[in-house]
């Protein structure tokens, strides 16, 4: 099992709707949730970083956070063709010297 | 302005010849990482440094070195290039030592190509 889960995609969603995107992790002591975007040919950068449980909410972005679960997701409201790249979730663990681990990325598509 | 850079930015290189692979940042982080991207795999962490003096290996450091003989400066040796080493690397730095909570800050990328 890897320790950070991705669906790699790609997701197709249309301009103004609302994209999803999954993330399961494996060490349950994991403490700092992090959503990076890629856009193709550049380098990550960071949208959104989520601690505790619940949602977490910056423009039309959300961060949701179930620790119990092992889940993270981003939600993107109002989709611009501007989204559309690769979104990494990462995920420091709890043991191991603060190591943060990356997942594969999901690729997401806005049509105009 | 801060930032982190990487040189080069392309390279070509044969089979069995030593490469190193350049990150400078000028933000005196402290923390310091190598990752490699490759197709299915995402980001994959090469090795890492809290501080001068302290480096650590990562899920696949093997064929890989680093040394940090100053804050800014992180660089990264191929002691025999493979061709399985053929990838986009990725230079990135956080501010405090050993804390979970910082965001990496990435370079530009350097893609190199192992023949």
């Amino acid at each position: 099992q890897k320790e950070v889960e991705q669906n790699s995609g790609p997701l197709s969603v249309p301009e103004g709707a609302i994209a999803s995107l999954n993330c399961t992790y494996s060490d349950r002591v994991s403490q700092s949730f992090f959503w990076y975007r890629q856009y193709s040919g550049k380098s990550p950068e960071l949208i959104m970083s989520i601690y505790s449980n619940g949602d977490k909410e910056d423009g039309r972005f959300t961060a949701q956070l179930n620790k119990a679960s092992q889940y993270v997701s981003l939600l993107i409201r109002d989709s611009q063709p501007s989204d559309s790249a690769t979104y990494l979730c990462a995920v420091t663990l709890g043991t191991g010297g603060f190591k943060t681990i990356f997942g594969a990325g999901t690729r997401l598509f806005v049509k105009a | 302005d801060a930032e982190i850079t990487q040189s080069p930015r392309h390279k070509i290189t044969e089979t069995g010849r030593q490469v190193t692979l350049a990150c400078h940042q000028t933000w005196n982080h402290n923390n310091m990482f190598w990752y490699r991207q490759d197709l299915g795999h995402g980001l994959r962490l090469i090795h890492y440094s809290y501080g001068v003096q302290d480096t650590n290996k990562g899920e696949v450091s093997d064929g890989y070195s680093v040394s940090r003989s100053n804050t800014e400066d992180l660089p990264l040796t191929l002691e025999s290039a493979a061709s399985s080493q053929t990838s986009v690397y990725f230079c990135a730095s956080s501010e405090s030592q050993g804390v979970s909570t910082d965001t990496q800050y990435f370079g530009p990328g350097t893609r190199l190509t192992v023949l």
